[in-house]
């Protein structure tokens, strides 16, 4: 079936500059986890969503991010007025994560966004 | 900041070697993940072990955890050059085991 998918591939803005990346889950995948790649940072968690409702977003770096999810389907993760240190590759996953219970994570092909 | 942290940063090895990879961890886990990473885009997942588990297998891999040294173990057996790639843990706490914490990874190069 369909993996992850994730829009646009790559995106390069200017400083100061909206973006708005998309992520499409595996259909059914009631988690979706948004995280963030950098050279300097690593791997880190930015925000989970269970259905639309995000019980943790502490990894959102700042109040310039913000995502939603609508339909318990499609997200989409909202940088304002982007800065050169929010260039990385921006990386979407989803998983069953019924009962409660910990499984595996599906991951995107991610969003390479250059803020320039 | 990361939980887990992989051991060496970097291994070159010839096809049909194996390949071992460690990780350390700081907290206690209800679980930990493996993922492979090519190209420096989209992670697959390997294998899931969880605490109450000490090893598991899946094709050519092999993890080992051991809980009461917080440190597991990918082995890759019989390498090809396909699995070239960078290989990361993350870690799931007790707390909240949604939240992976990744390592900053293996790169692995497999001459043929």
């Amino acid at each position: 079936g369909a993996g992850v998918s994730q829009s646009p591939s790559n995106k390069v803005t200017e400083k100061g500059k909206d973006v708005e990346l998309r992520c499409d889950p595996i259909s059914g995948h009631t988690a979706l986890y948004w995280y963030r790649q950098s050279l300097g940072q690593g791997l880190e968690f930015l925000i989970y969503f269970q259905g639309n409702s995000a019980p943790d977003k502490s990894g959102l770096p700042s109040d310039r991010f913000s995502a939603e999810r609508t339909g318990g389907s499609v997200s989409t993760l909202t940088i304002q007025r982007t800065q050169q240190e929010d260039s990385a590759v921006y990386l979407c996953a989803s998983s069953w994560r019924t009962g409660g219970f910990t499984d595996e994570q599906y991951f995107g092909p991610g969003t390479r966004l250059t803020v320039t | 900041s990361q939980q887990g942290e992989e051991d060496p940063q970097a291994l070159s090895i010839q096809e049909g070697e194996n390949a071992t990879m460690n990780c350390s961890y700081k907290t206690s886990i209800n679980n930990l993940q493996w993922y492979r990473q090519n190209s420096g885009r989209g992670l697959v997942h390997l294998i899931l072990i969880r605490s109450n588990e000490r090893e598991k297998h899946s094709g050519r891999l092999r993890v080992t955890l051991d809980t009461s040294k917080k440190s597991s173990s990918l082995l890759i057996t019989a390498s090809r050059a396909a699995d070239t790639a960078s290989y990361f843990c993350a870690t799931a706490l007790r707390s909240n085991d949604y939240k992976l914490s990744f390592g900053a990874g293996t790169t692995v190069t497999v001459r043929a």
